[in-house]
């Protein structure tokens, strides 16, 4: 079973910040989380990941709480070509095998 | 850099035929994962290996087998083709340990349709 837990779907206005929360509660202290998105019928990409601190790179930042049982991701200002299924995994980086969930399918709203 | 690589990109088979599938890593890759993408079932994992040998497996029957190569490239092979074995089937390549973080990067998918 996935490690996370995300809604279903969000909308979120194009020009806006899209916020995407993701419950990991049973997280262990080596599992980093980590962000991918899957736009339609396309392989998923990689968007970021972190361990315990706030990460920022050119696509988003993650936002993970002090006690690392949820995390955000942000995409700083939404376009239509943001519309994708964003999956949150957490795992330990070079061990375990890859769960991914439902994920959260992000509408983006001109 | 050239990205991961899967070949075919679609193709039709017929139930009880067999199908293998091909995956080049990213150069310099030396972990290979394989993913079934349906649309009840959502991204399965079905194994992965590193240095040719298998690592972790999902929970999928013996029909569906791998195998990794010593230039990394990977194969994945599923016998006795069912209905339900129509999917995308995904390849991602990662690194190596003290080699990036384990990001996944994913290749365009390999669509397969059982008639």
């Amino acid at each position: 079973d996935a490690k996370t837990t995300q809604p279903p779907s969000m909308d979120c206005a194009e020009g806006r910040a899209a916020n995407l929360p993701c419950n990991h509660s049973t997280i262990s202290g080596n599992e980093y989380v980590y962000w991918y998105r899957q736009i339609h019928s396309q392989g998923p990409q990689y968007i970021i990941h972190g361990l315990k601190n706030n990460e920022t790179n050119e696509m988003a930042s993650l936002i993970i709480t002090e006690d690392r049982k949820s995390s955000t991701l942000i995409l700083p200002h939404a376009t239509l070509r943001d519309t994708a299924v964003y999956y949150c995994i957490v795992r330990v980086a070079w061990d375990d095998k890859i769960i991914f969930g439902k994920g959260t399918r992000l509408h983006i709203l001109p | 850099k050239a990205g991961v690589t899967q070949t075919p990109r679609y193709l039709i088979k017929t139930r009880g035929q067999q199908v293998t599938l091909s995956c080049s890593p990213i150069s310099g890759h030396r972990s290979v994962s394989w993913y079934q993408q349906t649309p009840g079932q959502g991204l399965q994992f079905l194994f992965e290996y590193f240095s040719e040998t298998q690592r972790n497996k999902g929970n999928f029957p013996g029909r569906f087998s791998g195998r990794q190569f010593s230039n990394s490239r990977s194969e994945m092979n599923v016998s006795t083709l069912e209905l339900g074995d129509s999917a995308l089937y995904l390849c991602a390549s990662s690194g190596s340990p003290g080699q990036g973080s384990g990001e996944l990067f994913f290749g365009e998918g390999s669509r397969l349709t059982v008639l």
